[in-house]
């Protein structure tokens, strides 16, 4: 069982630039979640989706955007890399929200320059 | 603004004690409560969920409380190893859609 696979797992950026991190699940849940973790900061919500073709502003989506197009992926774009976009990226999945465990990946490490 | 504290400091104790770890939170009223462990370079693991009717869960040597009253859970773990070294994580919404983190504490067990 994969679970939930992110692609990239590291990635440098220069600041201007743009990249996706795709995140894949094999589980059928209905909802994937992107978060960022910096030290002394914690996990923190970008975006998340409630199922296909959803998409919802988390509590720092500044920078981000987010498609669902097929139920299995959930992809965040950065469309303008920032130095302050360096970060650890985590996806995760759930089969029914805060109701359920959610699954992690094994993260992105971006470092934008 | 809504708040989930968890102990900044890191907390050492000795193989085969009981560690008890803290997650006080505000402007929150919880239906859920969840706590998650992680290890360094990889992503969170599912430890426990417990509900707000629920006053104690427990898998293991593992035990969770949930306080709705004092806007408070513990996280216990008895007869602690050295493999029980992690970070721990609380976390809980408000919205029933997207769990918020704590900033987590550390936890070192020593032989």
């Amino acid at each position: 069982n994969a679970g939930v696979t992110q692609t990239p797992k590291f990635r440098v950026l220069k600041t201007g630039q743009s990249m996706t991190l795709l995140c894949a699940q094999d589980m059928n849940h209905e909802y994937m979640y992107w978060y960022r973790q910096d030290p002394g900061m914690g996990l923190r919500l970008i975006h998340y989706s409630v199922g296909e073709g959803t998409t919802a502003k988390g509590e720092v989506p500044d920078g981000y955007n987010v498609s669902r197009l097929k139920k299995q992926n959930f992809l965040l774009g950065l469309e303008s890399a920032a130095p302050s976009q360096t970060s650890v990226y985590f996806c995760a999945s759930s089969h029914s929200g805060v109701e359920s465990e959610a699954f992690f990946g094994q993260g992105t490490r971006l470092t934008v320059v | 603004s809504q708040k989930i504290e968890q102990n900044s400091e890191a907390l050492n104790i000795q193989e085969g004690k009981t560690a008890t770890l803290t997650c006080n939170y505000t402007n929150y009223s919880p239906a859920y409560l969840q706590w998650y462990r992680q290890d360094p370079g990889r992503g969170p693991v599912f430890l426990l969920l417990i509900r707000e009717n629920e006053k104690e869960k427990r898998k293991e040597r593992l035990k969770v409380t949930f306080d709705t009253t004092l806007k408070q859970s513990l996280f216990h773990i008895t007869a602690s190893q050295p493999a029980d070294s992690a970070t721990y994580l609380c976390a809980l919404s408000n919205s029933g859609y997207a769990l918020n983190f704590g900033k987590g504490t550390s936890l070192l067990v020593t032989p």
